[in-house]
């Protein structure tokens, strides 16, 4: 198995530009998640989803959107690109809701906003 | 949701043991206790979880306090493969019943000496 694998690992974007980080999954987890992890602070949750069709807010939801259609992808889509979105983006997976349960990380992508 | 506090740093000498402690002190009856650990240009990886009791695998030990607010990740020889940022993380139900939620604080940077 892969397990999350996401992709670029590296981009750089201008003010206003817009892309999608994607992510793909094949443990067939139900739970997906995004984070993003400033330089030198801990993992902030964007948005997760319980399911396909299914998704939540988290802590900073704002400037992005997320999508689940399949239980394999999770991508992440930022529109109007600022450099306040520059940082570490990480994908996670976990197969159920179980509070017992693990999460599975990708190696995560780096994007500059410049 | 439940927060935990540890300390920004540590040193501990390599092949000695490492105690990281934790302090959960609003921890409710369901929150489980996770510990991963991010290496220096990773995603996180699971390290090992537990409830009430003591826990133990290849990787670590985890010591949990009776009144449960408190815990201490053992890493029983310290290698320098094991500097890397250690996060306690709390996961149980938030008030929609959902446990998509996982926050990560900033966690403890270990810093392994030969």
């Amino acid at each position: 198995n892969a397990g999350v694998t996401q992709t670029p690992k590296f981009r750089i974007l201008k003010i206003g530009q817009s892309m999608t980080l994607q992510c793909t999954q094949d443990m067939n987890h139900n739970y997906m998640y995004w984070y993003r992890q400033d330089p030198g602070m801990g993992l902030k949750l964007i948005y997760y989803s319980v399911g396909a069709g299914i998704t939540d807010k988290g802590e900073v939801p704002n400037g992005y959107n997320v999508s689940r259609s399949t239980t394999e992808d999770f991508p992440l889509r930022l529109e109007l690109a600022a450099p306040s979105q520059t940082s570490v983006y990480f994908c996670a997976s976990s197969y159920s809701y179980a509070t017992n349960e693990k999460l599975f990380f990708g190696s995560g992508t780096q994007l500059s906003v410049l | 949701d439940a927060k935990t506090t540890q300390p920004n740093s540590m040193e501990s000498n390599e092949e000695e043991p490492v105690h990281l402690p934790c302090n959960h002190s609003t921890i409710s009856g369901t929150d489980y206790i996770h510990w991963y650990r991010q290496l220096p240009s990773q995603g996180p990886e699971y390290v090992i979880h537990g409830l009430t009791s003591n826990v133990n695998n290849r990787m670590a030990s985890l010591a949990i306090a009776e009144d449960r607010k408190s815990s201490t990740l053992i890493l029983h020889r310290a290698t320098l493969r094991d500097a890397a940022v250690y996060y306690c993380i709390l996961r149980g139900f938030d008030g929609s019943g959902n446990t998509g939620k996982l926050i990560f604080g900033q966690g403890t940077t270990l810093q392994v000496k030969p």
